[in-house]
């Protein structure tokens, strides 16, 4: 089976700071890798999909990025909203497999 | 508006069965293919297992062992999750989840949870 990993697991900036998240899977799955955000106490929610679409309603600060084994997830300029885990997901064939995540905080 | 509203959950003794339940509205059911992911405690996200939109695919994660079995109702616009042999490994919120459009087996869509506590 493909493994995902995410780094770094967890980082900490300040608002207006643009902050980069990276995923790599152990296999090539073209461009078949979302992003989600589970802030605290929430279910998550669909952030990117495709690598690089934007989900409706999900502000433009959000930018996805990548292909094969290879993807990042940027937030251009950190919002205190943003506080949350963000997980990526291979969907190009089961097991729909997630990330570990990586927290975001404000410093 | 697409709503996902689980159901079922609570305290079960390990080795016992339980059933959860998703219901879904705002949306063509019989259109889209439905996951179960599951969240324990501190955790992150596990996916469980998909149904395609007619029923005629279905996975499962490895690490159920044929002991989870999902389902799911077009009259009702519902999806199941028959669980069981549960073990405390299971403790978790279980997240219903919509795909997305064309098949996609990414989670347009997440519904609240419900948690399943597995304990004697």
């Amino acid at each position: 089976d493909i493994q995902m990993t995410q780094s770094p697991s967890s980082l900490s900036a300040s608002v207006g700071d643009r902050v980069t998240i990276t995923c790599r899977a152990s296999q090539g799955i073209n461009n078949y890798l979302a992003w989600y955000q589970q802030r605290p106490g929430k279910a998550p929610k669909l952030l990117i999909y495709a690598a690089s679409t934007l989900q409706s309603g999900v502000p433009s600060r959000f930018s996805g990025s990548g292909s094969g084994t290879d993807f990042t997830l940027t937030i251009s300029s950190l919002q205190p909203e943003d506080v949350a885990t963000y997980y990526c997901q291979k969907y190009n064939s089961a097991p729909l497999t997630f990330g570990p995540g990586t927290k975001v905080d404000i410093k | 508006e697409v709503q996902l509203v689980e159901s079922g959950g609570g305290l079960v003794k390990p080795g016992g069965s339980l059933r959860i339940s998703c219901a879904a509205s705002g949306f063509t059911f019989s259109s889209y293919i439905m996951n179960w992911v599951r969240q324990a405690p501190g955790k992150g996200l596990e996916w469980v297992s998909y149904i395609s939109s007619g029923s005629n695919y279905i996975y499962y994660a490895d690490s159920l062992k044929g002991r989870f079995t999902i389902s799911r109702d077009y009259a009702k616009n519902s999806l199941y999750l028959q669980m069981n042999s549960l073990r405390p490994e299971d403790t978790a919120v279980y997240y219903c989840a919509r795909g997305g459009a064309v098949a996609g087996l990414f989670f347009e869509y997440w519904g609240q949870g419900t948690l399943v506590t597995v304990s004697s």
